[in-house]
């Protein structure tokens, strides 16, 4: 099964501050994705990263969202100014056939 | 759209009866996935389905797919207190590749 890590695990910020969640695959892999779930909600599809570009978003995903691959290896979410109904887990996956998940990183926005 | 929608929403169980949660979605997919969630913690990958298959083992968990009734269920056998967790379905369709998740069953083993 293909290891994806996670970081930071836990993130506490102020609203308003900007955040960046980043995201290691250990091998090579063309699919990324970013969901996220809100504390005792489901998990929801934020956006598809292919190729180096988004292949597709939500609508959760707004202006204030971002997505790259710095290095060719990360990959990283990021919030430029965080509002308290960002705080949830944010979840990285990518494809193998299946989609396998990073451990998540619980941010906080206070 | 193609959600996935589990029930029942929670299950308590005795350790060692058989727990079988059940998964309806919408709209046409290409792969049916069973995920677990343990509280508070990531997504753990349980087994895929694919559109042309109608049932799958994999150790104690057995999944059956239904298209022509848009419903997949999750039989887990042998319950133990292990297997405490959320479980989730989640759907990937035909043209895009996201996966969209239920809502989960909340899945307690009674000791």
């Amino acid at each position: 099964e293909p290891e994806v890590t996670q970081t930071p695990s836990h993130q506490v910020t102020q609203m308003g501050q900007e955040v960046i969640l980043r995201c290691v695959p250990i091998s090579n892999h063309l699919y990324f994705y970013w969901y996220r779930q809100i504390l005792g909600q489901k998990v929801e599809f934020l956006v598809s990263f292919y190729n180096n570009e988004i292949s597709e978003k939500s609508e959760i995903f707004d202006d204030q969202f971002s997505v790259e691959r710095p290095d060719g290896s990360n990959f990283t979410l990021k919030i430029r100014s965080t509002k308290l109904e960002d705080s949830a887990m944010y979840f990285c996956a990518i494809r193998v056939g299946e989609q396998f998940f990073g451990p998540g990183t619980r941010l906080t926005v206070l | 759209s193609q959600q996935g929608e589990e029930d029942p929403q929670a299950l308590s169980i005795q350790e060692g009866e058989n727990a079988t949660m059940n998964c309806s979605y919408k709209t046409s997919i290409n792969n049916l996935q069973w995920y677990r969630q343990n509280s508070g913690r990531g997504l753990v990958h349980l087994i895929l389905i694919r559109s042309n298959e109608r049932e799958k083992h994999s150790g104690r968990l057995r999944v059956t797919l239904d298209t022509s009734k848009k419903s997949s269920s999750l039989l887990i056998t042998a319950s133990r207190a292990a297997d405490t967790a959320s479980y989730f379905c989640a759907t990937d369709g035909d043209r895009d590749d996201k996966i969209i998740f239920g809502k989960g069953t909340r899945l307690h083993i009674l000791p």
